[in-house]
């Protein structure tokens, strides 16, 4: 089985200051490793993933992530943020070769301030 | 437009009664899947399915039940059974051939029982 944790559960940061969310999995297998991003009272949207290739995968919004297998971690960076970054973000991990269901983490909620 | 179709978005109900959500896609996605969010718990899978008249428990599934007699639809009832059943549930699906664990998610419904 695998397991995800978002290290951190709230990260408030300014307006154009850059940002790092924390997530670290553990499996026995490899793993396919993705970033949600959920607005209030919505459902989650696909920010990114990781599926093989290149250890560093990108978003057209300014996010990227770079899988660090010796880490086990896959941290989502934003070099500048902006008010509309807002949200709550989530890391999901699934075990390749199995079912693919995946495993979320808690989340963490970005919080932009002006 | 393709995608996950949640109703009602806000339902509202008296303790020990039975509630059913629904899900509907046109995204010809053979796999679905509910989910339960509370806050600081991220997400955690009550009930899959991977092909039509076929399912499973996932994490939490006591106190809910599920129907998948067509591949568009996944009703999920909420039970009185369900100690706390106050929540967002979210449903989501994975198109075939996709074996990563990528998941495309519905808005959600926010379920008040009071």
């Amino acid at each position: 089985a695998q397991s995800v944790t978002q290290l951190d559960s709230q990260v408030p940061v300014f307006e154009e200051a850059p940002v790092e969310l924390r997530c670290n999995y553990s499996s026995s297998v490899s793993v396919y490793l993705f970033w949600y991003v959920q607005y209030p009272n919505q459902g989650l949207q696909l920010l990114l993933k990781y599926l093989s290739g290149s250890t560093l995968v990108e978003s057209i919004n300014g996010f990227e992530a770079e899988f660090n297998k010796s880490q086990t971690s896959f941290h989502l960076r934003k070099p500048s943020v902006h008010i509309s970054d807002t949200a709550e973000y989530f890391c999901a991990v699934s075990a390749s070769g199995g079912s693919y269901i995946p495993t979320f983490g808690r989340g963490t909620s970005l919080i932009v301030h002006p | 437009d393709g995608g996950i179709t949640q109703s009602p978005k806000y339902l509202f109900r008296k303790e020990g009664q039975n509630v059913t959500l629904s899900c509907e896609q046109n995204l010809n996605h053979d796999a679905m899947y509910w989910y339960r969010q509370d806050p600081g718990q991220g997400l955690r899978l009550i009930y899959y399915s991977q092909i039509v008249n076929d399912f499973q428990k996932g994490d939490i599934a006591e106190g809910y039940s599920v129907s998948r007699e067509k591949k568009e639809s996944f009703p999920l009832t909420v039970t009185s059974a369900q100690k706390n059943p106050t929540a967002f549930y979210l449903c989501a699906s994975s198109p075939p051939g996709l074996a990563s664990g990528e998941l495309f998610f519905g808005e959600g419904s926010r379920l008040t029982v009071l």
